[in-house]
């Protein structure tokens, strides 16, 4: 595997599941990243890791949490959403720091496609 | 503070005329400028970033993008559209990390501009 993987792909879950979105790295970047993708409507930050530390968390609401064991690892874990929850969820990473040279470039996966029902 | 504006929602070309997509900036540092390209399903790929180095970038597919710090403007351009540049654009600002040492990098993307071509 390359680059930013994301699965499951598409993911349908009643308002009262629990269930997971996992995102791997395999770029060596010490940084990952959450963002919600809506219909018609700016793309959302919602949390940024890095070096494994949880460093923004864009006001979003508790029933989602994220976690990240290591650098190449990202999990947003889903509990009772709503039907407004229903989006596109990206995941990316990139190399910040020194080492990084400035650029800070992101990369992304292909995303998650929920669906609440 | 930092943000970015892509000035049209749209825009629809025939296929092998140019491409323009215009952005303006706002940053009260020497930004970060970036291009990403999303087709349908899929994630966002990076096209082009300006960095401080020249302000003509040059990215893949044939695009490029100029940076006018007087106009505070990132247009992005092609001279040839093809029927694969069909996609959503987003143009994206990211102010350096305030720590010395590094640290987050927090962009602020557009809102996008969605290429329609042409045949």
């Amino acid at each position: 595997e390359t680059g930013v993987t994301q699965t499951p792909r598409h993911l349908v879950m009643g308002m009262t599941n629990k269930k997971s979105l996992k995102c791997e790295q395999h770029l060596g970047h010490n940084a990952m990243y959450w963002y919600k993708q809506s219909a018609k409507k700016p793309l959302e930050l919602m949390f940024v890791y890095n070096f494994k530390e949880q460093t923004e968390n864009n006001s979003v609401p508790s029933r989602f949490s994220p976690e990240c064991p290591n650098s190449s690892h990202l999990f947003l874990h889903l509990h009772t959403l709503q039907p407004e929850d229903s989006a596109l969820y990206l995941c990316a990473s990139s190399q910040e720091g020194p080492l990084a040279g400035g650029s800070y470039e992101q990369y992304f996966g292909p995303g998650t496609r929920l669906t609440v029902t | 503070a930092q943000s970015v504006t892509q000035l049209d929602s749209h825009v629809s070309v025939s296929e092998g005329t140019p491409v323009l997509l215009r952005c303006n900036y706002s940053s009260s540092y020497s930004p970060s400028l970036f291009w990403y390209v999303q087709h349908p399903n899929k994630g966002l790929q990076l096209l082009l970033k300006y960095t401080s180095a020249a302000t003509l970038v040059k990215g893949i597919n044939g695009f490029e993008a100029e940076f006018k710090k007087s106009e505070t403007s990132f247009h992005l351009t092609k001279p040839s559209a093809h029927m694969s540049d069909a996609a959503e654009y987003f143009c994206v600002v990211s102010d350096p990390p305030v720590h010395a040492s590094g640290g987050s990098y927090i962009p602020t993307f557009g809102r996008g501009t969605s290429l329609i071509v042409h045949p």
